[in-house]
């Protein structure tokens, strides 16, 4: 099946800095990846819809000035945590949908974020 | 909007137990339904998927789920579970807008399986 990558798959961060995110499809293009967050005992709550070429479309709630998202070509979409707090200490997973009919979504690892 | 419960939080069972895990969603309409599986330090991985035609759906490892559309469900089933299944199990939807469909998945909060050797 289709593969999707994350890197880092964890990162510790000191408070108010910056971490930048990569999600990598790995054997196909997806001109649409989506980030989501999940908390601890939690299930994946969709953050934003990154879109090649364009602005990535945020769900309600989530700051986007905060979580910047960069869709840089078919294979590549960057979430930048900004200002990280601890409160942003997560665990984001990316996806990717496959193309066709029956689209089904593929997704990374995840990266584990740790705000000190 | 679309929501997904999934009855279950935590299950145990014994080897060769039957498995059925539960998971109903809000809205009808045209959806498309998933079961993904997290094995412990793995990714989602996707079990199996129901988008049209018969209702009950074989995935791969012996699972299988049944979409009753009037019950707005699609539990998961597996008739002998082993150890290996110990991992949590996502149902997702997307869709379930009259008259339309997004393509964002919805997620139900998990079940977490533990499979007693």
């Amino acid at each position: 099946g289709a593969v999707v990558s994350q890197h880092p798959s964890r990162v510790i961060c000191k408070s108010g800095t910056s971490v930048k995110i990569e999600c990598r499809s790995l054997d196909f293009q997806a001109t649409t990846m989506f980030w989501y967050r999940q908390f601890p005992k939690q299930s994946l709550m969709l953050m934003a819809t990154s879109n090649e070429g364009s602005k990535a479309t945020y769900e309600q709630g989530v700051e986007k000035d905060k979580f910047l998202i960069n869709h840089a070509s078919l294979t590549l979409s960057t979430l930048t945590v900004t200002s990280a707090h601890p409160e942003d200490s997560s665990f984001y997973i990316c996806s990717a949908p496959s193309t066709g009919l029956k689209e089904t979504q593929y997704f990374g690892p995840g990266t584990r974020l740790l705000v000190l | 909007a679309q929501s997904v419960s999934q009855h279950n939080h935590h299950v145990i069972l014994s080897e060769a137990a039957s498995l059925e895990l539960g998971c109903n969603y809000s809205y009808g309409g045209t959806v498309n339904l998933f079961w993904y599986v997290q094995y412990p330090g793995q990714h989602l991985q996707l079990l199996l998927k129901y988008f049209s035609g018969d209702p009950l759906v074989k995935g791969i490892k012996g699972f299988e789920a049944e979409f009753i559309k009037s019950k707005f469900s699609f539990n998961l089933r597996k008739p002998s579970v082993q150890w290996s299944d110990t991992a949590e199990y996502f149902c997702a939807v997307k869709g379930g807008v009259y008259g339309g469909a997004t393509n964002k998945l919805i997620f139900g909060t998990g079940t977490l399986l533990a499979v007693q050797p």
